[in-house]
């Protein structure tokens, strides 16, 4: 069974730290995503990547980074969290080439909260 | 660039009644693709249907359809007799297909509760 895991569904962070979100996937997927999801906002992109240690700035990129070392791996990075980065944080994952039909794998979501 | 439209919030029916979910679209391309998700209280994005701008017919999966209207821009989910666990967030997404990088871009989402 295919799977996209994200290793934290709860998390509680202070202002300021650093904060990791890991997602990974068994699926040999050459892209992965990452969203986030606001109340009356839907998901926004964050980051996506295509390779191994390649990436590309989503529409809302400002405040986080992201690394991908490996192909199954990729971690999205808030270096210094602040409350407006509260809230709920989708990785997916595709093979390369069109997007169509239920080809698209999203992980469980990450909820964020910063104090 | 490319715009997704949900324009209802949230919506309440019956349980055994139809739903219309709507959605339009924003693009100048000519190749894309349109998807609809659920999502229920617990996070995960389950996908419900998929149609291909160059696909001729409206698809259908099941209880759901999905009712495409090209020149009107709209790709509307159908629920047929909606039931208790069809209550959930609704997200409609598209994606260009002559892109590089293939990505989604999402609706703000409905809402829908489905009442006994």
């Amino acid at each position: 069974d295919v799977k996209v895991t994200q290793s934290s569904r709860y998390l509680v962070k202070r202002t300021g730290e650093k904060v990791f979100l890991e997602c990974v996937q068994d699926m040999d997927h050459e892209n992965m995503f990452w969203y986030r999801q606001d109340p009356g906002l839907g998901l926004r992109l964050i980051y996506f990547s295509y390779d191994v240690k390649m990436k590309e700035k989503g529409d809302i990129p400002e405040g986080y980074s992201v690394s991908r070392e490996k192909k199954e791996r990729f971690s999205l990075i808030l270096e210094s969290a602040s409350t407006n980065q509260t809230s709920m944080y989708l990785c997916a994952s595709t093979l390369s080439g069109e997007l169509s039909g239920n080809t698209i794998y999203f992980g469980e979501g990450s909820w964020l909260t910063v104090v | 660039a490319q715009k997704i439209t949900q324009t209802q919030p949230g919506m309440f029916v019956q349980e055994k009644e139809a739903v219309t979910l709507d959605c339009t679209y924003d693009t100048s391309d000519q190749s894309y693709g349109l998807f609809w998700y659920k999502q229920p209280s617990s996070g995960e994005m389950i996908f419900l249907i998929y149609q291909g701008s160059y696909d001729e017919q409206n698809a259908t999966e099941g209880r759901y359809s999905l009712n495409f209207q090209k020149a009107r821009k709209s790709a509307n989910l159908v629920i047929s007799a909606s039931q208790l666990g069809d209550s959930a967030m609704y997200f409609c997404a598209m994606t260009l297909m002559n892109t590089g990088f293939q990505k989604l871009v999402f609706g703000t989402g409905t809402r829908l509760l489905v009442s006994p």
